[in-house]
């Protein structure tokens, strides 16, 4: 059974930083791209990043290129999200999902449980 | 960027009623979109996959049709379990658009 489990959210003050993790398990790690979703309070689904099985390649949205970093450690199945200069815009809730498809592009259909980010003063 | 928009925004119906969700793309995006489902307090769910694959585990009342720029998400005859919010979301190139959602009301 895939299970992915998001750690690393809390209440940060605008500027500052935060780095999330995704302990993956029940499949092999590195045969699978990832991706961050993120949701804002009452708000839609936003696609902030995604890497592929090796690492190599990697892609951001527009509004956290410069600021996000995607990552991972295949060796200890882990997804990370690093994330400076935080903004109160940055507010939501982070899923991590595998990514299944083509290497055109992914859907995803394994999800973990979120974890809850607030930038706040 | 491929903007997507889905209508309704909200929905309301019954138990029993068949129900469609169109969702348009701003430029083809061939078959790649999917569909899921999300209720409050979790994570979404993948229904279907390449505009029309149903996803594995899913109630057939479930489908999907459509290619290039509009699509359909029907459920045949709505079950309590299927009052929830559903989104679209392209995946031809990155950045993997999604709707902006369709609220599915009970009437």
């Amino acid at each position: 059974e895939v299970q992915l489990l998001e750690s690393g959210g809390g209440l940060v003050q605008p500027g500052g930083s935060l780095r999330l993790s995704c302990a993956a398990s029940g499949f092999t790690f590195s045969n699978y791209a990832m991706t961050w979703v993120r949701q804002a309070p009452g708000k839609g689904l936003e696609c902030v990043s995604a890497i592929s099985g090796s690492g190599e390649n990697t892609n951001y949205a527009t509004s956290v290129r410069g600021r996000f970093t995607i990552s991972r450690d295949n060796s200890k199945n882990t997804l990370y999200l690093q994330m400076n200069g935080l903004s109160p815009e940055d507010s939501a809730v982070y899923y991590c999902a595998r990514c299944s498809g083509t290497l055109s592009g992914y859907y995803f259909a394994s999800w973990g449980q979120g974890t809850l980010v607030t930038a706040s003063s | 960027d491929i903007q997507m928009t889905q209508s309704p925004s909200t929905l309301s119906a019954s138990v029993g009623d068949r129900v469609t969700i169109t969702c348009r793309a701003s430029q083809s995006i061939s078959s790649w979109l999917a569909w899921y489902q999300q209720k409050p307090g979790k994570a979404p769910k993948l229904l279907i996959y390449k505009a029309s694959s149903l996803e594995s585990g899913v109630p057939s009342r479930f489908s999907g049709s459509g290619s290039g720029t509009e699509f359909t998400l029907t459920i045949s005859s709505l079950q309590p379990d299927d009052f929830a919010t559903y989104y679209c979301q392209k995946y031809n190139t990155y950045p993997y658009t999604f709707g902006q959602g369709t609220k599915l009301e009970i009437k």
